[in-house]
This record gives structure tokens, sequence and C-alpha cells, in this order.
């Protein structure tokens, strides 16, 4: 298996719902991440974790709340979020737990959330 | 001035043509490599990458690295319509770090 699998593809909320995001990979990687990309723009990195725990947040508000369950498994959940919120959200995975420059990054197919 | 720079585009070419995109970075502690290629409301997809000065070819794409010259570029030969997609460089530090930096990615297409 040499993919990272995202649910829901899609998803609409409103601005007082609880949603979560599901990424998965079973490729042994041991660092997980979530970005954010907006429409013609390149992906913007939120947080990161390392053999389960959160290495990096990048400043991002407390309505994203990210879990990570086990080494398999990365949730993203959502709460009161804003209109400009809705983008495109990015899971990724990388084979080393410890940063290294050459540690390459692999992208799920992403899941499109609208926030009305 | 952004870390990295990259022509937006749109470029069109025509079928069977050669294509070139390229990024610029400003920063010499970049030392790892990667482009990849994005369909339209689709996840990256890892195209190549490389950690040296030089050449790298794939099938029909070639990535070429300049680090005197701080000048990346990915060759596309014999271009098809599937290729229409937007190709983003991304480059990371060769300090332990996680981060990459994007450019804004290069919209193609290929026209039949």
């Amino acid at each position: 298996d040499t993919e990272v699998t995202q649910t829901p593809k899609h998803l609409v909320m409103g601005m007082t719902n609880k949603k979560s995001l599901k990424c998965e990979q079973h490729m042994g990687h041991r660092a997980m991440y979530w970005y954010k990309q907006k429409a013609k723009k390149p992906p913007e990195l939120m947080f990161v974790y390392s053999y389960e725990k959160l290495s990096i947040n990048e400043s991002v508000p407390s309505r994203f709340s990210p879990e990570c369950p086990n080494s398999s498994l990365l949730n993203l959940h959502l709460h009161a979020l804003q209109p400009e919120d809705s983008a495109l959200y990015l899971c990724a995975s990388s084979p080393s737990g410890s940063p290294t420059s050459t540690d390459t990054q692999y992208f799920g197919p992403g899941t499109r959330l609208t926030v009305l | 001035q952004k870390e990295v720079e990259q022509d937006p585009g749109p470029l069109s070419v025509p079928e069977g043509a050669i294509v070139s995109l390229n990024c610029t970075y400003s920063n010499s502690a970049f030392q790892y490599f990667m482009w990849y290629r994005q369909y339209s409301r689709k996840g990256p997809e890892l195209l190549m990458y490389t950690y040296s000065s030089g050449n790298k070819e794939d099938g029909r794409f070639t990535a070429q690295v300049d680090k005197s010259s701080k000048y990346i570029s990915l060759f596309i030969r014999d271009s098809q319509p599937s290729d229409s997609a937007t190709y983003l460089c991304a480059m990371s530090k060769s300090s332990g770090t996680y981060k990459y930096i994007f450019g804004t990615g290069t919209r193609l297409k290929v026209l039949a």
C-alpha cells in the first residue's frame, strides 16, 4: 500500500458544527502532516506529528485540533469554523520520524471543506 | 523577496512540445528539491526529487538543479494533454526540518 487516503472527499459544514477529517497511511511512515490549501495557492503547513507526538503547530487557531491516535491515523477535528476556513485540507506523510532534509512527503487527495 | 519564486503561468504549449518549468530561490541553505504535479481539486503528486546539482531523469521528466545559480528546472518531453496540471516546486533546508517551502505553482496547459 503506497498511498495516503483521506475521508471525506467533500465536507460542507455550518459555523456551529463539529466535524472531523481523517487521514490514513499504511506505509510505515512515522511523520504525518496537515496542510491547508486555498485556490491557486501552494499548500500551507498546519501541523506535523512525529512518532505520534505533535512536533509542529504553525500558529493554527484552536478551532482546528489535530489528533494522532496511532502511527497510521491522523485526524483533524473542526469546531466553530469561519467561512474563510473553506479550503482543500491535505494530509501528507513521510518515512522518518526525525526531521531530515531528504525525507520526502507524500500527499493524500485532500478533503474539500466548505464552511457556510 | 519570497524565498522561492515560480512563474504562475498559465503556460500553454502544443502537444509534443518540450516544456520547461522553473523556480528560483534565494536561500543557499536549501539542499533538497522536489517537483509535485497537482491536478485540479486533487492532492499534489510527487514527480521528482533530487539532493544534488545536476540532472535527474525519469521517463519523460528531467529535473535539473543549479545550486550556484539557485535555479531549478523541470523539463517535460513529448508533452501530452494529460500533463495539463499545476506544477509545484518545493525545497527544504539541510538542517533537520519538516518544513517544505513551496513555490506558488505554474499552471500548464498542453493543447491537443
